[in-house]
């Protein structure tokens, strides 16, 4: 079935440092790929997407690359700041139904 | 515009009591959808409406959960009878079609334990 795998589980930078989340998905015919940030207690929230017909994309501080041979993506945070630390999730799009398969989650932790 | 609204957003009940919540979606969203996030984990996709019509449900248990949004606007998701074992967030989101690629809106959840 369609599946998506995250690594790490946890990860713990120093602050300015940069941070790296992968993820792999099964199913090759997604074409959509988001990234959501979960604050304790609080809701996912969108915070970069990727299309399949694109390579990378970057807003500010974050960028996300997409290799579809590979069925791999990845996001990055440059300058980590303590206000990054939180559950980060990545997602595959289904390409029939549009639902979204999400990974295990990162926890990333900044450390001042 | 007003996100996507879920009640209650805390509920505590017994094992094999049953619970309902409620969502919302955002104005003129045609796409619906119910996740269970169990602590550690990521969103499961329960279901999956397109307006009024149920798009995926193969993850829902259906002995004991059920979901319907009847007029394609709000939806409700009910639990009955409650194991121990459903104690979760359940989130919902929606977005204005799954047709097109965009990221969904999550409502805040409704955070259910059963003791």
């Amino acid at each position: 079935g369609e599946n998506v795998e995250q690594h790490p589980s946890t990860l713990s930078v120093q602050e300015g440092d940069s941070a790296v989340i992968k993820c792999t998905y099964s199913d090759s015919a997604s074409n959509y790929f988001p990234w959501y940030k979960q604050e304790l207690g609080k809701r996912p929230q969108l915070i970069i997407d990727i299309r399949s017909n694109v390579g990378e994309k970057k807003d500010q501080r974050i960028a996300v690359t997409l290799n579809k041979t590979a069925k791999h993506f990845s996001l990055h945070i440059t300058e980590t700041q303590p206000e990054d630390s939180a559950v980060y999730f990545c997602a595959a799009r289904s390409y029939g139904t549009g639902k979204l398969i999400f990974g295990q989650g990162t926890t990333l932790q900044v450390k001042p | 515009e007003a996100g996507v609204a879920q009640s209650p957003r805390y509920k505590i009940i017994e094992k094999r009591q049953s619970v309902a919540f409620w969502c919302n979606p955002i104005s003129g969203h045609a796409t619906l959808y119910w996740y269970q996030q169990i602590l550690g984990q990521g969103p499961k996709l329960l279901i999956q409406f397109q307006n009024n019509g149920v798009v995926d449900d193969s993850q829902l248990p259906k002995d004991r959960f059920s979901a319907e949004r009847l007029k394609g606007v709000d939806s409700t998701l009910k639990i009955q009878p409650a194991k121990l074992e459903d104690s979760a967030v359940y989130l919902c989101a929606s977005s204005p079609s799954m047709e097109f690629g965009y990221g969904y809106t999550f409502g805040s959840g409704t955070r259910l334990t059963v003791v």
